[in-house]
């Protein structure tokens, strides 16, 4: 079965500065995906960045960039130039490709400071 | 395409009435999925169906019955509603189950409360 693990319920970071959210998870598969989700106040669920985990290759889209250490299982989310309109509700999340689910972590708030 | 709409936004519940949370998508997706969010904690998938007569369980089915007699529409249905399952329903939807990793389109939400 799969898990995924957010340590940190709340970050906070000064805008334009650049935040980490971290991410663990465990998986007995070796073809699998991971994913970022950003949940705004609205509660829309929006696809920040996905991986999948037969590329080395980290993923990037735009400010948004992880770090995934496959072998630590390790997928963390690195915001750049943090803006006011990133603060939301950020999951990670998993899914093994011979599956039919996601997988999410509890969730990690971002403030963005002004 | 309105993509993946969910009716209504907001439903408060007695306990022990019955209610059904509808879904629907335009995009002739196969895979439709449902799943709740509870606070301090990440959705959870309830039940899925990989097309239309499918339908399969996911982490925590209890108190919840599903049906998909067409592709469009995938109703979530409490029988007896308890207080346990005052949560935030989410719809979501993709191509096919193999396309979940790929691109996985959600509804707006549903917020329960049961009292």
């Amino acid at each position: 079965a799969q898990t995924v693990t957010q340590s940190q319920p709340e970050m906070s970071v000064q805008e334009a500065e650049t935040v980490t959210l971290s991410c663990t998870y465990d998986t007995s598969e070796s073809d699998y995906y991971l994913f970022w989700y950003k949940q705004p106040p609205s509660r829309q669920m929006i696809l920040v960045i996905r991986q999948e985990a037969y590329k080395q290759q980290n993923a990037t889209e735009n400010r948004f960039s992880v770090n995934f250490q496959k072998a630590a299982k390790s997928f963390s989310l690195k915001i750049s130039d943090s803006q006011l309109g990133d603060a939301a509700m950020y999951f990670c999340a998993s899914l093994e490709t011979s599956g039919s689910r996601l997988t999410f972590g509890e969730g990690t708030q971002l403030t963005v400071n002004p | 395409n309105a993509g993946v709409t969910q009716t209504p936004k907001f439903q408060v519940l007695k306990t022990g009435q019955s209610m059904t949370l509808q879904c629907a998508q335009d995009m002739n997706h196969e895979y439709m999925s449902w799943y709740r969010q509870d606070p301090g904690m990440g959705l959870r998938l309830i039940h899925y169906s990989v097309g239309a007569g499918i339908t399969d369980q996911g982490e925590v089915p209890n108190g919840y019955n599903v049906s998909r007699s067409t592709t469009e529409d995938f109703p979530l249905r409490l029988l007896s509603a308890a207080p346990s399952q005052t949560s935030v329903y989410f719809c979501a939807s993709s191509y096919s189950r193999r396309e979940i990793g790929h691109e996985q389109y959600f509804g707006p939400g549903t917020r329960l409360t049961v009292t």
